[in-house]
């Protein structure tokens, strides 16, 4: 089972904000930091976000990241058909030496 | 510019030991900043950490997973590899190869990973007689 919960699945219309959440429950990741992927099945997930709130290189300012105790959040402005694909929040859990743990997963369609 | 390459037999056999390896162009992964390691997800499901590994050897692995699992490094092919062993079809999934940054260790010499910013296409496994 995953430590962070995500719902699993959220829609919008095209130029439309998403919001996804990722929830550490009784786990506390409030000083882990949290990262952000984008998979398209069939294809290498991406990197979106990392240390709760920055974009790598070539990421642009739509996708946005924030982090509030155990509640970590993934924002989605200006909506695009391309946009739809699985979005996965994940941490490096050092005090439970569990690794890397995932969020089940959100299922992003775009109307 | 990194590229990581899963490569493997697709179709391996209940009880037998799945072996994958991960090929890194581009850099050495000698580097003092990333582990490498192993996320797969099986068919319908999200995605699972297996196991990484940072240059000098050290690995961790998915508690999970652990007592199946191995993640070895070849600093001379610049490869990572993986053992699973006795699998079943609950192992069946795509791989990926992840390069994943490190932060820094903490006072009792555990790492803290930040985040897997290249990723490889994956490999598909099936177990299945």
């Amino acid at each position: 089972q995953s430590v962070l919960t995500q719902p699993p699945s959220v829609s919008a219309a095209p130029g439309q904000k998403v919001t996804i959440s990722c929830s550490a429950g009784n786990s506390n990741i409030g000083t882990d930091f949290v990262s952000w992927y984008q998979h398209v099945p069939g294809s290498a997930p991406k990197l979106l976000i990392y240390d709760n709130n920055k974009r790598p290189s070539g990421i642009p300012d739509r996708f946005s990241g924030s982090k509030s105790g155990a509640a970590a959040t993934l924002g989605i402005t200006g909506l695009q058909t391309g946009d739809e694909a699985d979005y996965y929040c994940a941490t490096w859990n050092s005090r439970l030496s569990e690794g890397w743990v995932f969020g089940g997963g959100t299922k992003l369609t775009v109307l | 510019q990194l590229q990581l390459q899963e490569s493997g037999p697709g179709l391996v056999k209940p009880s037998e030991t799945l072996s994958l390896t991960c090929t890194v162009s581009g850099v050495p992964i000698t580097s003092r900043n990333y582990y490498l390691g192993w996320i797969r997800q099986p068919p319908g499901k999200g995605l699972e950490w297996v196991g990484s590994i940072y240059y000098s050897g050290s690995a961790y692995y998915n508690p999970s997973l652990a007592s199946r699992a191995t993640v070895l490094e070849d600093t001379s092919e610049n490869q990572v590899s993986l053992q699973l062993r006795s699998v079943t079809a609950a192992d069946t999934a795509v791989y990926y190869c992840a390069r994943q940054y490190l932060g820094y260790y903490s006072g009792s010499g555990s790492p803290l990973l930040y985040y897997m910013d290249v990723w490889g296409k994956g490999t598909t496994v099936t177990v299945s007689s």
